[in-house]
């Protein structure tokens, strides 16, 4: 019974390079959300995705930042030449999608931006 | 949004001591949901109130939702060191249920 599965757990990145991140939701689970966390602070909303659909993304930054939950495969956030302040964890949280459904969350990907 | 601000940001107590951690909104919340999250882990999620002046509890956490649903509150007896960690509360929104996080309280245990 795998819970939310993100990877890598650690990503390393120099400015200017790219930065993938990605999320496989629970089973059975096909509403999936991203938070940033910067050091030292509280979880903050970025988008939230079903199957092939941004539903919110009012979270993003308007550039650099992208996200996608195709049909197949795992969700994916994507950040285009980073940045020093772009260095966070990053939490995807799954949910069944009901009203006030538990959003379960997995165990981040923690990016430095040297 | 919702914006919900929560105090104290920090709190160092004996072990054995008491710890409440209280969550403030300026506007009424449809429900709060209360989450832990351990140093360098994931927030895990602890309990959901909906309703007006509801009590929960789980072993020695009693979590409280306020009358006027715009406040609540997370209170642990008896501190131990597994306890550590930073406690959140949340607010889902209607609708497309992304949580509105506060600022989090991180609690230190002094063995």
């Amino acid at each position: 019974n795998a819970g939310v599965m993100q990877n890598p757990r650690h990503l390393v990145r120099r400015r200017g390079q790219e930065a993938r991140l990605r999320c496989s939701p629970m089973k059975g689970h096909s509403h999936v959300y991203w938070y940033r966390q910067l050091p030292e602070e509280g979880l903050k909303f970025m988008v939230y995705l079903q199957k092939e659909n941004i539903i919110d993304e009012s979270g993003m930054p308007k550039e650099r930042f992208s996200a996608e939950f195709p049909k197949e495969g795992p969700s994916i956030l994507r950040i285009q030449q980073v940045v020093r302040g772009d260095s966070a964890a990053y939490f995807c949280a799954s949910s069944r999608g009901q009203r006030m459904n538990i959003q379960y969350f997995g165990a981040g990907t923690r990016l430095s931006v040297l | 949004g919702q914006q919900v601000m929560q105090i104290p940001q920090y709190q160092h107590v004996q072990e054995g001591e008491d710890f409440t951690t209280y969550c403030n909104s300026s506007t009424t919340l449809s429900n709060i949901q209360w989450y832990k999250q351990r140093p360098g882990g994931h927030p895990v999620f602890l309990i959901q109130l909906v309703k007006s002046g509801e009590v929960k509890k789980q072993k020695r956490l009693t979590f409280q939702f306020g009358e006027a649903k715009k406040n609540s509150s997370l209170h642990i007896t008896a501190t131990q060191t597994t306890d550590v960690g930073t406690y959140f509360c949340a607010h889902a929104d209607f609708g497309n249920e992304k949580l509105t996080f506060g600022t989090g309280t991180r609690l230190t245990i002094i063995p």
